[in-house]
Formats: structure tokens, sequence, C-alpha cells
């Protein structure tokens, strides 16, 4: 069965500084893997998504995420974060095969301090 | 931003009524879903839909209907409204085929009451 453990419920950093958040999942198949974010009372924006190609994937507002397979491993990271971006985050992994839905992480909301 | 939208945004209702909720797209993408949001459970996946009147049951579909008869609706029902179903509901489509490669466009969200 597919699972996604996100590490962290809380993070909190001072603007500026990198932030690292944490994702582990497993998967029967291989997995294609998302990342979503939700600011306060909105929906969910996709802010990458890694579909076996390059295992250093490159998404919007500056986050990228590394795939590592040995680690069963899909870590979300922001060299320097800003305010704009405390926010809720979730990791997502495909379970493929003819259903289509996501499996869904708990969440990990970051607080970006000024 | 993917043409989603859901009606209501907002209700408050009460035990044992019934309540429907709509989806509605403006992209023609096949796959349709319905999500449940709550705190320290992320997302969880009540009903989906792979075309007109073919629908399926997620992983919470106890207490939920759906109903699909245009590509562009997807409705979700609450038969008999219960508090345990007070949540957000998010409504999400994929376009294409389903692979493990198809994204997910999300809705605004419906802020779910029961008292």
């Amino acid at each position: 069965a597919q699972s996604v453990t996100q590490l962290d419920s809380h993070v909190s950093v001072s603007e500026g500084t990198p932030v690292l958040l944490r994702c582990n999942y497993s998967s029967s198949y291989s997995p294609s893997l998302f990342w979503y974010v939700q600011h306060p009372n909105k929906g969910l924006q996709l802010l990458l998504k890694y579909t076996s190609a390059a295992t250093l994937v490159k998404g919007i507002n500056g986050f990228e995420a590394e795939f590592n397979k040995s680690q069963t491993s899909f870590h979300l990271r922001k060299p320097s974060v800003h305010i704009s971006d405390t926010a809720e985050y979730f990791c997502a992994v495909s379970p493929g095969g003819s259903q289509g839905n996501l499996i869904f992480g708990k969440g990990t909301k970051l607080s970006v301090k000024p | 931003d993917a043409g989603i939208t859901q009606s209501p945004r907002h209700k408050v209702t009460e035990t044992g009524t019934p309540v429907t909720l709509r989806c509605h797209q403006t992209e023609n993408h096949r796959y349709m879903y319905w999500y449940r949001q709550d705190p320290g459970h992320g997302l969880r996946l009540i009903h989906y839909s792979y075309g007109v009147k073919d629908t399926d049951k997620g992983e919470v579909s106890d207490g939920y209907s759906v109903s699909r008869s245009k590509t562009e609706d997807f409705l979700l029902t609450l038969e008999s409204a219960t508090s345990s179903q007070t949540s957000v509901y998010f409504c999400a489509i994929s376009d294409g085929t389903v692979t493990s490669t198809d994204t997910q466009y999300f809705g605004p969200g419906t802020r779910l009451t029961v008292l």
C-alpha cells in the first residue's frame, strides 16, 4: 500500500534562511510525487512534481525537491524563504493504476518570522 | 488557475439534513475527485469520477454519494449529515488518461459545518 509521511508537523524559520520540509513515501510502483502548498483559507496549489525524469525537480517560487529512491524520500527545500511562504505544505504520492487519486501526507505548517 | 468552482463556499446545516455540494469545471477534464480535509489528516479521497456516470469509492466514502451527469459537474451529497462530516471539502480535476503522472488541480474548497 502507498503512504506518505511528513516528518515535521510544524517548522518555524526566519525570513531569508533556508528551509527543508521532509517527506518519506512508500509505493509499490515507480511513484509520481507531488508537493502542494495551501495558504490560509485557500485551495491547494501545485508547487512541483516528480515523474521519473531528473531527480532534482524545480518548482514555482524558488522551491525544489530531490527524489531519493534508496531513502524513499522527496524532501522540499528553499534556499531563502520569504514571509509569503508561510503556509501549509502537503506531500502526495500517486499510486498509479486506474484510480488516479493522490495519497496525501498530513501536512507541514511553515511559519516564516520577520 | 484551473477553471474550477465550488458551491456553496460555506454552509452551516443541522444533523440529519441532506446536503449537496457542487463542483463545476470549465477545463473539460475527464477525471474529477472529492476530498475532505481535516486537521491532522491531510486530504482524504471520498469519491472520484472517471467519466460521465462513472464513479467509484475512495478511502472515506461512507455517508456520501456522488453523481456526474455532465462532464463539467460533479455533485457530492450527504444524505443525512452528521457532525463527523464537518470538514472542508475540496474538488479536484485531472486531464487526459489517468496515469501516475497526472497532476490534479484543486478548487477553492467548501467549508461545511454540521451542528
